[in-house]
């Protein structure tokens, strides 16, 4: 059964400090997802990585994939405090698993100045 | 364009009652999936539906089902509600089928609260 795991859960961060998200899953996985979500609202999407060595970076965060250890990272770069949020990551199994996500359980971030 | 669209956005239901929640995906989009998202579980996958077929299933009750209409539009129904199905529930939609890597978008959730 595919697990994925994040860490921290939790993450309080200064403005203008760097940090790291990671993600872990159980087996292997040909697609993942990090998600944005603020309180009370959807899932904005931020990256889709698809193969391993993937880098993607938007703004202030990067995302990359490492599909032999089984790992993704999102980086923080001089956090500000737009980025609170919850981050998820995703991961889909293959193709026949389509629109199935299994998703790791969050990492709560406040940023403070 | 227009993103995913959920309806209705917020209800309350009795323990007892059945509920159709509604989604119509982005325009072009035939994958339409399902999610439950509550405190204590994360989020769940439910099912997901590709042209008018299920595809897959998630881990829940035979309470809880859908389907796929021939425009993509999809609904979700569960029957006989209870407490522990006050949730977000969220649904998505890609382009072709999730499997291909594309982008997948949510809508803004139903919250459901079962009094």
């Amino acid at each position: 059964e595919l697990k994925v795991e994040q860490n921290p859960l939790f993450l309080s961060m200064q403005e203008g400090k760097n940090y790291t998200i990671y993600c872990n899953y159980s087996t292997t996985s040909d697609r993942l997802y990090w998600y944005r979500q603020d309180p009370g609202k959807s899932l904005e999407s931020l990256f889709v990585l698809l193969s391993n060595g993937a880098v993607k970076q938007e703004g202030r965060l990067m995302a990359s994939l490492d599909t032999k250890a089984r790992l993704s990272t999102l980086h923080i770069t001089a956090a500000v405090h737009d980025l609170s949020a919850t981050y998820f990551c995703a991961v889909g199994r293959n193709y026949n698993q389509g629109g199935k996500l299994i998703f790791g359980q969050g990492t709560e971030l406040s940023v403070k100045p | 364009k227009a993103g995913v669209t959920q309806t209705p956005r917020y209800l309350i239901k009795t323990r007892g009652q059945q509920v159709t929640l509604s989604c119509s995906p982005i325009s072009g989009h035939r994958s339409v999936s399902w999610y439950q998202q509550t405190p204590g579980q994360g989020l769940q996958f439910l099912f997901e539906y590709f042209s008018e077929t299920q595809r897959n299933k998630g881990n829940f009750p035979g309470r809880f089902s859908g389907r796929q209409f021939s425009n993509s539009r999809s609904e979700m129904n569960v029957s006989t509600l209870e407490l522990g199905d006050s949730a977000l529930y969220l649904c998505a939609s890609s382009l072709v089928t999730a499997g291909a890597g594309n982008t997948i978008y949510f809508g803004e959730g139903s919250w459901l609260t079962v009094v």
